[in-house]
């Protein structure tokens, strides 16, 4: 069973520019969803993507978006990037999105801005 | 909103020593628990997950946690650690019946001695 894989492992950005980040979900698993990790923090709920659409958002603002594919594959992209962007993005992939249904982490993409 | 707190940023035992790590959790409903696991250089692994019944639960690895409604918490327990528990432990919950979106705690990192 191949679990969620995350590309790319790291990024170097400038202030100002635009990424995007992609997460392949665990085989069998409908529901990706994706964190933001500053160092020394517990992640931070970002947005959650079922059957393709938003299914429910955090607090970030609208420069974060995000995308599902027909395959349950994920993009976060990020636009008009800040110093406090930098962090570790996770993605998480579950077999469905209620509450009782465990959340699977990949290895994550860092993301440096300089 | 609901938010988590872990109080013990970091914590060093000796191997055979016995581990707590504290969880307090802030929501007035009815929350499913759980307890995250980040290994050096691995993503992060479900210990263990409350979400009705006993609330004395047993995870993977010789953790338990137990759930008291009336303080809030969901504590982190082992009787005797070993070096290979050295990582970061994460408390996380979500709303019952409202998705499985996690608000993590800020995390504690342990260090066991050999």
């Amino acid at each position: 069973e191949t679990g969620v894989t995350q590309s790319p492992t790291h990024l170097i950005k400038t202030r100002g520019q635009q990424v995007t980040l992609r997460c392949s979900s665990q085989s069998g698993h409908n529901t990706v969803s994706w964190y933001q990790q500053a160092l020394g923090q517990g992640p931070q709920f970002i947005f959650q993507y079922y059957r393709e659409e938003e299914n429910g958002r955090g607090n970030f603002p609208p420069r974060f978006s995000g995308l599902q594919f027909p395959n349950y594959s994920s993009e976060l992209n990020v636009n008009a990037l800040e110093l406090d962007d930098s962090a570790l993005y996770l993605c998480a992939s579950s077999k469905e999105p209620g509450g009782n249904q465990p959340q699977h982490f990949g290895d994550g993409t860092r993301l440096s801005i300089l | 909103a609901q938010s988590v707190s872990q109080h013990n940023h970091h914590v060093i035992l000796s191997e055979a020593a016995s581990l707590e790590l504290g969880c307090n959790y802030s929501y007035g409903g009815t929350v499913n628990l759980f307890w995250y696991v980040q290994y050096p250089g691995q993503h992060l692994q479900l210990l263990l997950k409350y979400f009705s019944g006993d609330p004395l639960v047993k995870g993977i690895k010789g953790f338990e946690a137990e759930f008291i409604k009336s303080k809030f918490s969901f504590n982190l327990r082992k009787p005797s650690v070993q070096w290979s528990d050295t990582a970061e432990y994460f408390c996380a919950v979500n709303k019952h019946n409202a998705g499985n979106m996690l608000t993590f705690g800020g995390g504690t990192r342990l260090m066991v001695k050999p």
